[in-house]
This record gives structure tokens, C-alpha cells and sequence, in this order.
């Protein structure tokens, strides 16, 4: 069974500008969780998604954003990007909402100059 | 109540040696407490995990105590090898699926 796939591995942007990380989940999984990983906050919680709708989302301002598709892959998008957003962004996927097992992709390492 | 302590925040041992990584949590609400392990440039594998109606889960030399009067957790790692030097996060959660992680342990086992 594959894992859970994150798009693209790495990405260096621009302050200002934005960007869209993607997720693919594991296969029959309805459950994506995104989670900013950095040195000094350590894992925290952006939003989950389950059946296209979220569900939960963390304290992160607005300029985070995410979706889900139909088949379950879900997106992040990032707009404004500040020097503070660099960092490593985590795709989780469990079959559903709740206290299930967590899959975690490799990530994304985002870096903003 | 949403916070999640991990320590110690570094750890080393001597190949063979147990290590331990303590957790505790405040909200009672957490009725979900997984342990992940990860590698440099890897995401977070999830190793173990415990509900509150049990006292402690083994996982080959993977075991979780759980001790929910205290609201504290640990896990100890048997007959450590070089290869399980890596990071080791707690975590928590309730009736959501956010968990809500520990800061992490670094833990170094020498050959």
C-alpha cells in the first residue's frame, strides 16, 4: 500500500509570494491533517480535512489556506509568505476523524528568502 | 490545557541501555496518545500508540506506560540499537484529529 505522497519535496520562494503544496493521502484514507514542523515551535496543527470539509483548524492566521478534493488528495496554499513561514509542512492522513493512527508523508521543506 | 511536555529534550545512551522519554498533559479531554519517531529529512513515523483504558503496551521493544491519575505517559526503548537514534515526539488528542505534540526528544544511542 503507498504512503502518503507530498509535492514537491522542496520549494524556495520569494517573500510576498504564494504557494500550493499538495497531499496525497493513502489509498481508502478520507482524512488529511497539515502540521507546520520548525526548530523553535516544534509540530503544530494547521487544519484537517475529511470528505472536502474542514473539520478543524489551528491558530494560524488567515493567510493559510487549504482544500480537499473529492478523491481525498487535499492542498495548502500559503499567500503573502513571510521569512517566519519556512519550514518543514507535514500531510497526515488517517481513515477518519478522531483518535485513529496518523500517517505522515515526508514533507515539504519550504524555505522564503 | 492544550499543552503537551516532553523531556528530557536530549538523550544519550550506550547500545543496550533503556532509554526513557517522559510526557505529561493537562486537558482530560485526551483520551489518545501516540509516539512517533523521526529520522533527519523524514516525516514523523508513528511507533506506538495508548488509550487511557490501559496501563501500559508493548510493540516489539516499544513499550508505553500510562498512568492516568498523574496524566503522564513514557515510553522506554529495550535493548537500544544505534539505529533508533532519532527524534522521539509525544503527542495527544481528544475527540478531533488534531494532535497536539511534545517538543521532542533527540536521543543518540552509541555503539
Amino acid at each position: 500500500k503507498a504512503g502518503v505522497t507530498q509535492t514537491p519535496r522542496y520549494l524556495i520562494k520569494t517573500r510576498g509570494q504564494q504557494v500550493t503544496l499538495s497531499c496525497s493521502p493513502i489509498s481508502g484514507h478520507r482524512s488529511v491533517s497539515w502540521y507546520q514542523q520548525t526548530p523553535g515551535q516544534g509540530l503544530q496543527f494547521l487544519f484537517e480535512y475529511f470528505s472536502e470539509t474542514q473539520r478543524n483548524k489551528g491558530n494560524f492566521p488567515g493567510r493559510f489556506s487549504g482544500r480537499q478534493f473529492s478523491n481525498s488528495r487535499s492542498e495548502m496554499n500559503v499567500s503573502t509568505l513571510e521569512l517566519g513561514d519556512s519550514a518543514l509542512y507535514l500531510c497526515a492522513s488517517s481513515s477518519q476523524v478522531g483518535r485513529t493512527e496518523a500517517f505522515f508523508g515526508q514533507g515539504t521543506r519550504l524555505t522564503v528568502v | 490545557q492544550q499543552q503537551v511536555k516532553q523531556s528530557p529534550q536530549s538523550l544519550i545512551v550506550q547500545k543496550g541501555g533503556i532509554p526513557i522519554i517522559n510526557c505529561a498533559y493537562e486537558n482530560t479531554a485526551f483520551d489518545y496518545f501516540p509516539w512517533y519517531q523521526q529520522f533527519p529529512g523524514k516525516g514523523p513515523a508513528l511507533l506506538i500508540a495508548i488509550r487511557p483504558d490501559v496501563s501500559e503496551k508493548k510493540e516489539g521493544r516499544f513499550t508505553i506506560s500510562f498512568n492516568k491519575s498523574a496524566k503522564q505517559f513514557s515510553l522506554h526503548i529495550m535493548d537500544s540499537q544505534p539505529g533508533d537514534s532519532a527524534t522521539y515526539f509525544c503527542a495527544a488528542a481528544g475527540n478531533t484529529g488534531k494532535l497536539i505534540f511534545g517538543q521532542g526528544t533527540t536521543l543518540q544511542v552509541k555503539p
